[in-house]
């Protein structure tokens, strides 16, 4: 199985913060990379896939970059509703696995 | 608007079988593919397995020889089951739509998932 690992494991910010969030996969995976946001108690939410596209509705201030191993989701300029734990999931090979989680916090 | 929504009970005894399902509305269940996952307390999201439009299925290697999932697609639904239960089962369980978007294989969009508690 494709290891994920996600950095850090929680970060604490502001509103109106940059926040950069890492994914890191244990064998090359090219692009094939997507992010999700799970807000408390909530589904998980299809924001970013292959690497840096953006799923439809998806708010202009989140982007998505990165490919082989080495990962990055950035959130411009964080807003409320932005408070929420973000995953990634390696779409390379099955099993299919997800990164451990990141909670952003105020 | 494509919406999913689990069902099934939230407390199983160790050693049965768990079993779920899900209802998909909005659009033609014959048309995708349908995945089950599943998030343990204080854990990451585990992919448990998929099944196509045309039947056939996928699961994680973790948990292969203890998951079926299936589709009846006259109710628009999908079930898991998971046999021999043990208290590690105890999680959240979610489906979703997916694997699609070609080889990027992601998931969109999921049900609200429910908690299912194995008893020992």
């Amino acid at each position: 199985d494709i290891q994920m690992t996600q950095s850090p494991s929680s970060l604490s910010a502001s509103v109106g913060d940059r926040v950069t969030i890492t994914c890191r996969t244990s064998q090359i995976i090219g692009t094939y990379l997507n992010w999700y946001q799970q807000k408390s108690g909530k589904a998980p939410k299809l924001l970013i896939y292959a690497a840096s596209s953006f799923q439809s509705g998806v708010p202009s201030r989140f982007s998505g970059s990165g490919s082989g191993t080495d990962f990055t989701l950035t959130i411009s300029s964080l807003q409320p509703e932005d408070f929420a734990t973000y995953y990634c999931q390696q779409s390379y090979s099955s099993p299919y696995t997800f990164g451990q989680g990141t909670k952003v916090e105020i | 608007q494509v919406q999913l929504q689990e069902s099934g009970p939230g407390l199983v005894k160790s050693s049965e079988t768990l079993s779920l399902t899900c209802t998909v509305s909005g659009v033609s269940i014959s048309s995708y593919y349908w995945s089950w996952s599943r998030q343990s307390p204080g854990k990451e999201l585990e992919w448990i397995g998929y099944i196509s439009y045309t039947g056939s299925t996928n699961y994680n290697p973790s948990l292969r020889s203890r998951v079926t999932v299936s589709v009846d697609t006259s109710k628009d639904q999908f079930s898991l089951k998971l046999t021999s239960v043990t208290p590690a089962d105890t999680a959240v369980y979610f489906c979703a739509r997916g694997p699609e978007g070609g080889s990027y294989n992601w998931f969109d969009p999921w049900g609200q998932g429910t908690l299912v508690t194995v008893s020992s």
